[in-house]
C-alpha cells in the first residue's frame, strides 16, 4: 500500500485559475510536507506542517496555502496561478528520521 | 541555515565500474544525512541514511555512503554500476533538532552498457 498518495497526477490549467492538489497519508504520522521541483529538478521545501505548527518557507508566495482537514490530509491550494508555478509538487511525510514522498503532481500552467 | 552541495550535474560510468556521486553539506550541530533516488516521472525513493555510528552506511540496491565529518561529505558509492541505476540522485541533510530536509541540486547518473 502506498504510504503517501497525491491526486491528481497531472494538472493542466490556465493562468489566473485556482487549483488544489490533494495529499493523503495512511501511516498516521504527524508531520507532512510540500516540496516543489522545478524544471531543473531542484527540490525546494514549501511547507512543513503538523497538528501543532505550520512552518512556511519565506520564499513561497502567499498564493500558496496548505490546508489540513484532518490528520491524514495536507492539501495544497494555489490561487491566481502563474506560468512560473509550473512544476512538479511532492507531498511527503516524516516517519522517524526519514521522509517518504508521494509520486508527485505535475502542474502545467498555460 | 543548512545547505547541501552536489558539485556534479551528471556522472557517467560504464556498467560494471564503480561509481561515486559526491555530496557535501553544511549544518549546525550533528547532521542527519540522506540519499534519495528519483526515476523518470516518479517520486523520490529513500536509499540510505546516516544518523550516528559507523561512517560507512549501506542501503538499498547495493549502494553505500561514507560519512566524513572533517570534510563534511557524504558521498554515495557502489562497487559495480548497473544500467538500471541510471537515475537522478539527491543528497539531503537535516539537523538534529530541525524538521525539514534540505536537498542538494541533484546529480544525474548515467550508466552505459
Amino acid at each position: 500500500d502506498t504510504a503517501v498518495s497525491q491526486t491528481p497526477k497531472y494538472l493542466v490549467t490556465q493562468m489566473g485559475n485556482d487549483k488544489s492538489i490533494k495529499c493523503e497519508q495512511n501511516l498516521g504520522h504527524d508531520t507532512m510536507y510540500w516540496y516543489k521541483q522545478d524544471s531543473k529538478k531542484f527540490l525546494k521545501i514549501m511547507f512543513s506542517y503538523n497538528n501543532k505548527e505550520l512552518i512556511i518557507n519565506e520564499t513561497v508566495p502567499n498564493r500558496f496555502s496548505p490546508k489540513s482537514p484532518d490528520k491524514a490530509h495536507l492539501n495544497l491550494h494555489i490561487n491566481s496561478l502563474e506560468l512560473g508555478d509550473s512544476a512538479v509538487y511532492f507531498c511527503a511525510i516524516r516517519r522517524g528520521t526519514e521522509a517518504f514522498f508521494g509520486q508527485g503532481t505535475r502542474l502545467t500552467v498555460v | 541555515a543548512q545547505s547541501v552541495a552536489q558539485p556534479e550535474d551528471q556522472v557517467n560510468v560504464a556498467e560494471g565500474n564503480p561509481l561515486t556521486v559526491k555530496c557535501t553539506y553544511s549544518v549546525s550541530g550533528n547532521p542527519y544525512l540522506f540519499w534519495y533516488v528519483q526515476y523518470p516521472n516518479r517520486g523520490l525513493q529513500f536509499l540510505l541514511k546516516y544518523i550516528t555510528g559507523d561512517n560507512l552506511v549501506k542501503g538499498s540496491y547495493g549502494f553505500e555512503a561514507e560519512f566524513n565529518k572533517s570534510q563534511t561529505s557524504f558521498h554515495l558509492k557502489k562497487p559495480s554500476a548497473l544500467v538500471s541505476d541510471s537515475a537522478l540522485y539527491f543528497c539531503a541533510v537535516r539537523d538534529y533538532s530541525g524538521n525539514m530536509l534540505t536537498f542538494g541540486g541533484g546529480t544525474r547518473l548515467m550508466v552505459k552498457p
